[in-house]
């Protein structure tokens, strides 16, 4: 079936390194793409997104990568910072709906 | 500038009980989602509304009916609460009616079903 899945739950970071998180998606025809972050108590805020006619988008301090060919989506977080510290979704639209992965937790190490 | 507003935040019920979920959106935006959240799976869409009058059912629809009041409200309602629907609820809203743009999301309501 459909699905949007993350490769890792968790992801320990030192601080100033920086941070890949994956994500595995399973529908080809999916054409937009988004990535999340979720601190804890909060919802879920916007970090940049992707459209299926590109493979790279870059955005202050983030990029996104999309392979098409083994539908793969990663979110690069340069220099990563305590601040950078949450819960991770990855989201790909599905029948005017987005779906959303089960999410990876991103701990910075000080 | 509120963005997207939910109420309760907190909410505890006894199994069969109902209540009603609300949410508000000041930025004129067209859709309007209910997801909900529980540990280790996401975000799972209940309903969404891609235009005010409309209404459709998303992955998890059972147990939840929901009401786009106008083009700023959209409430979910749960007429006989179950355990099973223990969770955290997100409204959201996208200013367009498709399936591409920035989905905005309120800071979530927990609910607690005994």
């Amino acid at each position: 079936g459909e699905s949007v899945g993350l490769h890792l739950p968790t992801l320990s970071v030192q601080e100033g390194d920086n941070s890949i998180i994956n994500c595995a998606y399973s529908n080809s025809a999916s054409d937009y793409f988004i990535w999340y972050k979720q601190e804890s108590g909060k919802g879920p805020q916007f970090i940049i997104d992707i459209r299926s006619n590109m493979d790279k988008r870059q955005g202050q301090r983030v990029t996104v990568l999309l392979n098409k060919t083994v539908k793969h989506l990663s979110l690069q977080i340069a220099a990563t910072q305590p601040g950078d510290s949450a819960v991770y979704f990855c989201a790909e639209t599905n029948d005017y709906k987005l779906s959303f992965g089960a999410g990876t937790t991103v701990t910075v190490r000080a | 500038n509120a963005g997207v507003t939910q109420t309760p935040k907190f909410q505890v019920l006894k199994t069969g009980q109902s209540m009603t979920l609300q949410c508000a959106q000041d930025m004129n935006h067209n859709s309007m989602y209910w997801y909900r959240q529980d540990p280790g799976m996401g975000l799972r869409l209940i309903y969404y509304s891609a235009s005010e009058g409309t209404t459709d059912k998303g992955e998890v629809p059972n147990g939840y009916n929901v009401s786009r009041l106008n083009k700023r409200e959209f409430s979910l309602r749960l007429e006989s609460a179950a355990p099973s629907q223990t969770s955290v609820y997100f409204c959201a809203s996208r200013m367009g009616q498709g399936a591409n743009g920035e989905l905005f999301f309120g800071e979530g309501s927990r609910l607690t079903v005994l």
